[in-house]
């Protein structure tokens, strides 16, 4: 399963963007890149996938290159309640395990 | 999106004992996962629960150590056996449903004195 790289902090204004990379360059034609967040030791939460095509939900969207290598994840109107441990995930194409990095700790600065 | 709960939420226990955490989903799901997350740490895959046969266990995770139960498609559990402080950590399971999103339980918080 591809390793996932991400800095392990960053800050964001209130109200602004917050993006976020991760690069998985060893990542495989058919492996999934997923996003997840933790908030203050709280079961992870969810927030979007994609293979290839960008994706967006209502709570973000996931930019992936071309080649696949890295990826972004954008809140597009970054809150407090934002604050928290992103983590980006390539889930394997073997089988249905995650295997978590170390994420990044987002802050969303008033 | 399923809704899973776990219990206990937290615990504090002496070192040599054992404790058997619950995970109980509201609807069936083909597979579960158990996690451990140490203090200021990611989390770490400990196990895949298999219903009706027993659990995958990831290196360095063994079954005396954290034995599991999967009776049916809506219920696991998992024991921390033999405890010692090391193992004071949070614990949460996870569910897959449809093919391929996991969701998370809130977590069981253990502390071993």
């Amino acid at each position: 399963d591809a390793k996932t790289t991400q800095p392990p902090s960053m800050d964001c204004a209130e109200g602004r963007a917050a993006n976020l990379p991760c690069n998985h360059s060893t990542i495989s034609g058919n492996e999934y890149v997923y996003w997840y967040r933790q908030i203050h030791s709280q079961g992870p939460q969810y927030i979007i996938h994609g293979l290839k095509n960008n994706e967006t939900n209502e709570m973000a969207s996931l930019i992936i290159t071309e080649d696949r290598k890295s990826s972004t994840l954008i809140l597009p109107h970054a809150t407090l309640r934002d604050t928290a441990v992103y983590y980006c995930i390539v889930r394997g194409s073997t089988g249905n395990q995650f295997y978590f990095g170390t994420g990044t700790s987002l802050t969303v600065i008033p | 999106s399923a809704v899973i709960s776990q219990k206990p939420s937290r615990d504090i226990c002496q070192r040599g004992t054992s404790l058997t955490i619950q995970c109980q989903v509201d609807s069936q799901v083909t597979m579960m996962f158990w996690y451990r997350q140490q203090p200021g740490q990611s989390l770490t895959l400990i196990a895949t629960a298999n219903q009706g046969s027993e659990a995958t266990y990831e290196s360095g995770f063994v079954i005396d150590k954290f034995p599991i139960s999967r009776p049916n498609l809506t219920f696991s559990t998992l024991t921390v056996s033999n405890m010692s402080p090391e193992d004071s950590s949070i614990y949460l399971c996870s569910v897959l449903q449809g093919s391929d999103t996991q969701y998370f339980g809130p977590g069981t918080r253990l502390t071993v004195l």
